[in-house]
């Protein structure tokens, strides 16, 4: 069953912790994005890959880390340096196509609480 | 630069009545333009996509949008809403920038579906 999944569903981070959170795919997808949702607002970009061992900052890249070790993985730490990290995270994934066409596909997202 | 616009943020409509969900788009070309859905505490599902094909673009569930550039909009319809309806519906632009596929979101329209 393909897709793409994000673990953990809920998480609890503590004040000046990183913590990472999990994304993987099984679509064969060459490109991979991390977004993040507060309420009332759009999804804005994090970073993304195109390709393994390259990634790229979005709109706001500041106080995250992203590694593309694997085709199939995507992590994405959440430094003490992100001074708002509470928010509903999103993970996608493309097959990186030329042209404006290329459809991203969303996992289920991970939503983390700073306590 | 490009952007999009969802001119309501919550719409209300009864079950069995069509659904009008609006979104205006700037872009300094010919963009591909997206709808996706998302149920709470869920990932956004792929609706339609407009590719600059037909203007009318037929998705999943009953829904279409029409691409209309001399309005520079791309609304969302549905002929009878039903109450598995009720989401948040983002309307999302598509961008090449430094050779990665950037989506510009907008900033979502509540649907809710009552009896």
């Amino acid at each position: 069953d393909g897709g793409i999944t994000q673990s953990p569903k809920y998480l609890f981070r503590k004040e000046g912790q990183n913590v990472t959170l999990s994304c993987e795919q099984n679509l064969n997808h060459d490109a991979m994005y991390w977004y993040r949702q507060d309420p009332g607002q759009g999804l804005r970009l994090i970073y993304y890959s195109q390709i393994v061992n390259d990634f790229q900052k979005g709109d706001i890249a500041e106080g995250y880390s992203v590694s593309r070790e694997k085709k199939e993985s995507f992590p994405l730490t959440v430094t003490s340096a992100q001074k708002n990290p509470t928010a509903f995270y999103l993970c996608a994934s493309s097959s990186g196509g030329p042209g404006l066409t290329d459809t991203q596909y969303f996992g289920p997202g991970t939503r983390l609480t700073v306590l | 630069a490009q952007s999009v616009t969802q001119l309501d943020s919550h719409v209300s409509v009864s079950e069995g009545t069509p659904v009008l969900l609006r979104c205006n788009y700037s872009s300094s070309y010919s963009p591909s333009l997206f709808w996706y859905v998302q149920h709470p505490n869920k990932g956004l599902q792929l609706l339609l996509k407009y590719t600059s094909a037909a203007t009318l673009v037929k998705g999943i569930n009953g829904f279409e949008a029409e691409f209309k550039k001399s309005e520079t909009s791309f609304h969302l319809t549905k002929p009878s809403a039903h109450m598995s309806d009720a989401a948040e519906y983002f309307c999302v632009v598509s961008d090449r920038t430094g050779g990665g596929n950037k989506l510009t979101f907008g900033t979502g329209t509540q649907l809710k579906v009552e009896l």
